[in-house]
């Protein structure tokens, strides 16, 4: 089974924190994406990444950036947190074309 | 803007009745389509996919596909209640990896 971690399922983080978001994943995938989802707006593409080091603006980058140093490990960062960046945080990944989804992280911003 | 279109729903349907989901999508170009089971407060996970047109069955799930008419459908047989959830069609397009997701439609299945 494939199987794709996020470091927490809940998250409270004050205006203006920097804040990091993990998602690894077991199964060698290459692809790697990070979603917001909101009611009413869907899920929403932020980043994703190809390869090790590779990174490409999804439609709603700003305000976020992404490290991947390593094949498995996928972050998402809030530089300076706002209130509007309170969401559901899915990473998802991928062999080639289908995506497996993480457990989501709720983070809330105040 | 390449879109994929779905009903919000909710869909009713009574416990062992069949349910119908449809979606749309605007890209001709589109290759491979998905669909996603998300129950409240979860995340969504893959249940079916197809590539080629006509039908493709797994247990009581069926997703159809016709490009021509730009439209894929899952029918899920024997609804229990542990189907209600929202369910999203997603499509991707090219050659690109990215998936375009509908806004998934309600199902209620009632005892």
């Amino acid at each position: 089974d494939v199987k794709v971690t996020q470091s927490s399922r809940y998250l409270v983080k004050r205006t203006g924190e920097k804040v990091f978001l993990e998602c690894v994943q077991d199964m060698d995938h290459e692809n790697m994406f990070w979603y917001r989802q909101d009611p009413g707006l869907g899920l929403r593409l932020i980043y994703f990444s190809y390869d090790v080091k590779m990174k490409e603006k999804g439609d709603i980058p700003e305000g976020y950036s992404v490290s991947r140093e390593k094949k498995e490990r996928f972050s998402l960062i809030l530089e300076s947190a706002s209130t509007n960046q309170t969401s559901m945080y899915l990473c998802a990944s991928s062999p080639m074309y289908e995506q497996y989804f993480g457990p989501g992280t709720r983070l809330t911003v105040t | 803007q390449k879109e994929v279109e779905q009903n919000s729903g909710p869909l009713s349907v009574p416990e062992g009745a069949i349910a119908s989901l449809n979606c749309t999508y605007s890209d001709r170009g589109s290759q491979s389509f998905f669909w996603y089971r998300q129950y409240s407060g979860k995340s969504p996970e893959l249940i079916m996919s197809i590539y080629s047109n006509g039908d493709k069955e797994d247990g009581r799930f069926t997703a159809q596909l016709n490009k021509a008419s730009q439209y894929v459908s899952l029918l899920i047989r024997d609804s229990q209640p542990s189907d209600s959830a929202t369910y999203l069609c997603a499509v991707r397009g090219g050659n690109t990896g990215k998936l375009i997701f509908g806004q998934g439609t309600t199902l209620q299945v009632k005892p």
